[in-house]
């Protein structure tokens, strides 16, 4: 079945304790984006990959890193994570930029205490 | 600053349309008007997409006006699955980034 999963799906934990989001997609897609999803601020786009090893900044890219090494993975890593980084985020898939279809993981809901 | 502009919250009658306005004045020649919905806090599923000209799929009709500041979403007749937040979306091919609006919540209603 083509899908994008992210693991882990919910998580709390504490100010300061690094942690890493994965996002994994079966569908050979070429972009993969990041996205926080915050109660009246619609969906901000975190970073994005246009493809292996290119990585660019969104809106909201502080406090965030990402990485590209291989198509299908897409991990979102938060190096000293904050109290105003608890939201729930997604991640998102498509065989290319723009004019395509995005495919969007379940979502992760992370609270950080 | 935002992007597109929509109506917080709509109703709409079960087996009847429902049009869900969208203004983006400042979109640019090549940005894409994108429609996505989010059903409770699943992940957004895509709609229909389009450029300059009028698109329709299985799902819904796109309407874009002559200049592009705005468009229309139709779901020709809404049933109560319908019922989630749609999110009129412009994509920068310029930045290669999605700039999500704030979504209009649908309410079909039997």
């Amino acid at each position: 079945e083509a899908q994008v999963t992210q693991n882990p799906r919910y998580l709390i934990t504490v100010t300061g304790k690094k942690l890493t989001v994965t996002c994994s997609q079966n569908m050979n897609h070429e972009y993969m984006s990041w996205y926080r999803q915050d109660p009246g601020l619609g969906l901000r786009q975190i970073y994005y990959s246009m493809n292996v090893e290119v990585t660019d900044k969104g809106d909201v890219p502080e406090g965030y890193k990402v990485s590209r090494k291989e198509k299908r993975n897409f991990p979102l890593i938060l190096e000293s994570p904050s109290p105003n980084q608890t939201s729930l985020y997604f991640c998102a898939s498509s065989v290319l930029a723009g004019d395509n279809e995005q495919f969007f993981g379940p979502g992760t809901r992370l609270t950080v205490l | 600053d935002a992007k597109t502009t929509q109506p917080p919250s709509m109703d709409c009658a079960e087996g009847r349309a429902a049009n869900l306005p969208c203004n983006h004045s400042t979109i640019s020649g090549n940005e894409y008007v994108y429609w996505y919905r989010q059903i409770h806090s699943q992940g957004p599923q895509y709609i229909i997409h389009g450029l300059k000209n009028n698109e329709t799929n299985e799902m819904a009709s796109l309407i874009i006006t002559e200049d592009r500041k705005s468009s229309t979403l139709i779901l020709p007749h809404a049933t109560l699955r319908d019922t989630a937040v749609y999110y009129c979306i412009v994509y920068s091919y310029n930045f290669n980034k999605f700039y999500f609006g704030s979504g209009t919540k649908l309410n079909v209603k039997p």
